[in-house]
């Protein structure tokens, strides 16, 4: 069963300090590849995806991440973190395979805190 | 605007009162799907939806029932809440389960659902 692994649940960054989350999945096929941010008392909202067109993704708000296959990861990286980044962050695969279900299998979730 | 909209947005009730949290896009979306939220643990799937007339069990269905009459609509259904069911709901929709582009599903703002 394909799962995904987000390493540190907490990650605590200074204002203009880079931003990196990490996200590693399982899968013998590259599937596709979401990050996702949710903000206090709201819904998650789509920051990136990975649909194999190209391995370095960019995304809303300065965010960026890099699929490698051979890590298995799609790391989240912003060069500089602003007060407003602090969040959940939700890293989230799609089988590309055309029996799958629509499902969204979602990492457990890293909280970003920016100190100023 | 394009969304996906829930209601209630926060419930308390007792164990065993029948509730329904409602779900509704107005993106004519294909596919719907009812995740929930639990600390440690990211979003896991309850039920998803294809079309109309036609769900299935997620990952985590037990206790809960929905149902697609209509296109925009997708309800959940709990016919005897218990505590184990106190969660962050969300309802997500996208085009469709499949296609090349990935599919982003497209989330509501959450129903936080409290039993007693």
């Amino acid at each position: 069963a394909q799962s995904v692994t987000q390493l540190g649940s907490h990650v605590s960054v200074s204002e203009g300090a880079l931003v990196l989350l990490r996200c590693n999945y399982s899968s013998s096929v590259p599937p596709y590849l979401f990050w996702y941010v949710q903000y206090p008392n709201q819904g998650l909202q789509l920051l990136l995806k990975y649909t194999s067109a190209a391995t370095l993704v960019k995304g809303i708000n300065g965010f960026e991440a890099e699929f490698k296959k051979s890590e298995t990861s799609f790391h989240l990286t912003k060069p500089s973190a602003h007060m407003s980044d602090a969040a959940e962050y939700f890293c989230a695969v799609r089988p590309s395979f055309s029996s799958n279900t629509g499902k969204l299998i979602f990492g457990q979730g890293t909280t970003l805190q920016v100190k100023p | 605007e394009a969304q996906v909209t829930q209601n209630p947005r926060y419930l308390i009730t007792v164990t065993g009162k029948k509730l329904t949290v409602t779900c509704s896009q107005n993106m004519n979306h294909e596919y719907m799907s009812w995740y929930r939220q639990d600390p440690g643990l990211g979003l896991r799937q309850i039920y998803y939806s294809m079309n109309v007339e036609v769900t299935d069990k997620g990952d985590v269905p037990e206790g809960y029932k929905v149902s697609r009459k209509e296109k925009r609509n997708f309800p959940l259904i709990l016919e005897s809440p218990s505590p184990n069911q106190t969660s962050l709901y969300f309802c997500a929709s996208s085009l469709s389960s499949s296609g090349s582009n990935g599919n982003e599903q497209f989330f509501g703002p959450g129903t936080r659902l409290t039993v007693l």
